[in-house]
């Protein structure tokens, strides 16, 4: 069975700095998918970024970036020039296609409280 | 498009009683996904539903926990007398087909409170 953990509760960045959260997961699947998504206080789940397992390039949006390596099956998020808005949970899912389900299914991390510092 | 539409936001039941919480998919989907989080926790998987049809159930606790998707109306996910243990945050997605693997839209969840 797919496991996705997070290693670090909680985090805190200064404004404008760059932060990086964790996130290992194991599987012996050879083709999934990875997410970062961010849950302000609002609850509402945001897609952040998503990687592609058979891509070597990290995948990047605007200050959002990961670093994946699949040998070591870790897929971390950087985040540049933080801001307060940024202040959420942060979830690593993964995710695969079931052949029995036939369809695609999340596992989710515990989460990483980030809160940017003014 | 109103995105997937969840009510109600908020629901407070005494142990015992029963809850029900609705999801209304984007506009064109027929597949609907039902998700919990725990407190601290990350979502977990409940149930997977076509229109009148339950396709994955696998993460759904074997009693007091049901889903409909009828061809009409909005996906209901029903707890049955519920415990303070199902006191969580419950969400919806949606998609056109079987799924996608550029992820899934939530809604906004509904948050369970059991007293």
């Amino acid at each position: 069975a797919q496991t996705v953990t997070q290693s670090q509760p909680e985090m805190s960045v200064q404004e404008a700095e760059t932060v990086t959260l964790s996130c290992t997961y194991d599987t012996s699947e050879s083709n999934y998918y990875l997410f970062w998504y961010k849950q302000p206080p609002s609850r509402q789940m945001i897609l952040v970024i998503r990687q592609e397992a058979y891509k070597q390039q990290n995948a990047t949006e605007n200050r959002f970036s990961v670093n994946f390596q699949k040998a070591a099956k870790s897929f971390s998020l950087k985040i540049s020039d933080s801001q307060l808005g940024d202040t959420a949970m942060y979830f690593c899912a993964f995710m695969k296609h079931g052949r029995t389900s036939g369809t695609y299914k999340y596992i989710f991390g515990t989460g990483t409280r980030l809160k940017v510092l003014a | 498009n109103a995105g997937v539409m969840q009510n109600p936001r908020h629901l407070v039941r005494r142990r015992g009683q029963e809850a029900r919480l609705r999801c209304s998919p984007m506009k064109g989907h027929s597949h609907v996904y039902w998700y919990r989080q725990l407190p601290e926790e990350g979502l977990k998987f409940m149930v997977y539903l076509q229109k009148e049809n339950i396709i994955d159930e696998s993460g759904m606790p074997k009693e007091r926990f049901s889903a409909e998707f009828p061809k009409e109306g909005p996906s209901i996910l029903r707890i049955q007398q519920v415990v303070r243990g199902d006191s969580a945050a419950y969400f919806c997605a949606s998609s056109t087909t079987t799924g996608t693997s550029y992820g899934y839209t939530f809604g906004s969840g509904t948050r369970l409170t059991v007293v």
